[in-house]
């Protein structure tokens, strides 16, 4: 079955670091990837998603590549804020467009 | 535009007990879906419906899990006999779903479950 791995955390950065949080996925067909994100005491939240090779899906400064030869989406910011500091889900969606899996999830702490 | 709600956001009940949970979707929204989220993990799939009808229910959804979404609006999920197994947050979320939609699944504040 199609299944997501993430790097587990907690990531500690400190303020204007960089941010990369790996994911790689196995599915059959052409799966959609996304990540979502979720800021403490609040739900689920799209940040940014790729539906075909080669897509970069980019939202709030963060950018993820949707590599179909490494079977990766990568998640990557320049420069973190203590903002920034939640949990990030790494999620595909299968061809037939139905339900979501996700990664077990990667926290980021940005510390000022 | 409201977003997706939940109903109760949190749940105390003791082992044995039957619970239900409410999920209102966003409107016109004709997909919704049902996940389950335990601490530390990313949410996995139970079920989901295409308007009122259910159309994948998740090897994880044993018999004592019950949904229901009677008009295509607003969905229950109950679970009978509670076991402390149960303790999770239980989200749901939906999508629009229709040739040349996004399908983005938008998901609710979900309703933190506590058996005791």
């Amino acid at each position: 079955g199609d299944s997501v791995t993430q790097m587990e955390g907690p990531v500690t950065l400190s303020e204007e670091a960089f941010l990369t949080i790996n994911c790689t996925y196995t599915a059959t067909g052409y799966p959609s990837l996304f990540w979502y994100v979720q800021y403490p005491g609040e739900g689920l939240q799209l940040l940014l998603k790729a539906t075909k090779a080669d897509d970069k899906g980019s939202n709030k400064g963060f950018e993820a590549t949707y590599r179909k030869e490494t079977t990766s989406f990568h998640l990557e910011k320049g420069s973190v804020q203590v903002s920034d500091s939640a949990v990030y889900f790494c999620a595909l969606r299968d061809a037939a467009g139905n339900k979501l899996t996700f990664g077990g999830g990667t926290r980021v702490l940005v510390k000022p | 535009d409201t977003g997706v709600s939940q109903n109760p956001r949190h749940k105390i009940t003791k082992r044995g007990q039957n619970v239900t949970f409410r999920c209102d979707p966003i409107s016109e929204h004709n997909r919704l879906y049902w996940y389950r989220q335990t601490l530390g993990q990313g949410p996995e799939f139970l079920t989901y419906f295409q308007n009122e009808a259910q159309l994948e229910k998740s090897r994880l959804l044993s018999d004592r899990f019950s949904a229901e979404r009677p008009k295509g609006s607003f969905s229950t999920l109950e679970i009978q006999r509670t076991e402390q197994g149960d303790s999770a947050m239980y989200l749901c979320a939906s999508s629009l779903s229709g040739q040349g939609r996004s399908e983005t699944q938008y998901f609710g504040p979900g309703t933190r479950l506590l058996v005791l």
